[in-house]
């Protein structure tokens, strides 16, 4: 089955600063990758996602990259704000069920 | 808001007891899924149920069942329940069968298991 292995687990950074955050994937099959945001006690909310048949996806601050031979995705936010603080996931799906990496808890230190 | 409904929010249990959390997914969704999220284990993709079928399993236990109505809200029965059971359970729903789903996620049910 599918397999998500995301890094890092804690990240912290300066407002105005990039982040970054980095995904590997097992199935190559996998053709559906999004992003979601989760502060504490919440709901996760998608923030972003991408399909196999694109490379790079932008929305805002947000940018999302996808490297299939690899079997790799990246998330990146530039010019951080403090409200950007909270845990990303990211997920992988070939038939709509999501594998989901085990998260990375951004900090965005004023 | 996602438009996704879970209820209820908050379930403390005793341990060998049986529970039912309830979903409507949004209006016009098909899919409901079912996730446990504990804090050592991450977001973990539990069953898919598409119009009143299930599609998929994930990591479920046996102890744990689900069912989709025909009014498209599901439940999730979990039984016996062991202290590691406590976790925060989410259901998603999502509209589109194959391919790509976006899937938006209620609200969560935190369950405690004492």
């Amino acid at each position: 089955g599918e397999n998500v292995e995301q890094h890092p687990s804690t990240l912290s950074v300066q407002e105005g600063d990039s982040a970054v955050i980095k995904c590997t994937y097992s199935d190559s099959a996998s053709n559906y990758f999004p992003w979601y945001k989760q502060e504490l006690g919440k709901r996760p909310q998608l923030i972003i996602d991408i399909r196999s048949n694109v490379g790079e996806k932008k929305d805002q601050r947000i940018a999302v990259t996808l490297n299939k031979t690899a079997k790799h995705f990246s998330l990146h936010i530039t010019e951080t704000q403090p409200e950007d603080s909270a845990v990303y996931f990211c997920a992988a799906s070939r038939r709509g069920n999501l594998i989901f990496g085990k998260g990375t808890k951004l900090s965005v230190k004023p | 808001d996602s438009g996704v409904t879970q209820t209820p929010k908050h379930l403390i249990t005793a341990t060998g007891q049986r529970v039912t959390l309830r979903c409507s997914p949004r209006s016009g969704d098909l899919s409901v899924y079912w996730y446990q999220q504990s804090l050592d284990q991450g977001l973990q993709f539990l069953i898919h149920y598409y119009n009143g079928e299930e599609r998929a399993k994930g990591n479920i236990l046996e102890r744990f069942s689900a069912q989709q109505f025909p009014d498209l809200h599901s439940e999730l029965n979990l039984s016996s329940l062991e202290l590691g059971d406590s976790a925060l359970y989410f259901c998603a729903s999502s509209g589109i069968a194959g391919g790509r789903e976006t899937q938006y996620f209620g609200p969560g049910t935190r369950l405690l298991v004492l």
